[in-house]
């Protein structure tokens, strides 16, 4: 059963740098014919897709984040990450890593999530 | 960017009747290319159908996805108190990946 597992800080100052990891267990990132994405969701409202990174190293992003979104895979520790820049009290949100499938392109497994607030 | 509407906001039934929820896309999208999801408070979303039509594993029979090009419907019949929840669908098109902002299913 694979399981993802994010981490990070939940309290961020403004105009600084957002960072968060998600472990993968349960399965080999470095397998082919998923990808592993990120996804946000803001205080009560729906789901935002911020990017995904494919084993290889290939990403896509939101191009409404992609000046400031950085995700990043390191396959040896069987995990991937989110950098998101110059952060606002707009980017307070619950941040879910997730997989992805290659076929349907959905997300079949998810993070629990981590609230993240921006705040001085 | 395709922009996924869903409707209606919030639906309230009882026990045993039959919901439906609409899914309308602002352009065709690919039926292969449509999921939907069920997320309860608290929780992380929860992959339900995709392809459209194909229920993901584990998920009951009284849950079934229909629909393509720019209507897609998901139906939930014999409605039981855990199917509470907000409903999303999804797609993917143009190496973009987007969501509907949601419907409520509440029961009475």
């Amino acid at each position: 059963q694979v399981q993802l597992q994010d981490s990070g800080p939940g309290l961020v100052k403004p105009s600084q740098t957002l960072s968060l990891t998600c472990t993968v267990s349960g399965g080999s990132i470095s397998s082919g014919g998923y990808y592993w994405s990120w996804i946000r969701q803001h205080p009560g409202k729906g789901l935002e897709w911020i990017g995904n990174i494919y084993y290889s190293g290939s990403t896509y992003y939101n191009p409404s984040l992609k000046s400031r979104v950085t995700i990043s895979i390191d396959t040896s520790k069987n995990q991937f990450s989110l950098k998101l820049s110059s952060v606002t009290a707009a980017d307070t949100a619950v941040y879910y890593c997730a997989r992805g499938r290659s076929g349907p392109r959905d997300f079949d497994y998810w993070g629990q999530g981590t609230l993240v607030t921006v705040s001085s | 960017e395709i922009v996924l509407t869903q409707s209606p906001g919030t639906l309230s039934l009882s026990p045993g009747e039959r919901a439906t929820l609409s899914c309308r896309a602002s352009q065709s999208v690919s039926s292969s290319y449509l999921a939907w999801y069920q997320q309860k408070p608290g929780q992380a979303p929860r992959l339900l159908i995709y392809g459209a039509s194909t229920r993901a594993t584990g998920i009951p029979d009284r849950f079934s996805g229909s629909g393509s090009g720019t209507d897609f419907t998901l139906t939930i019949r014999r409605l039981e108190p855990e199917d509470s929840a907000v409903y999303y669908c999804q797609q993917y098109g143009n190496s973009l990946w987007t969501f509907g902002q949601g419907t409520k299913v509440e029961i009475k």
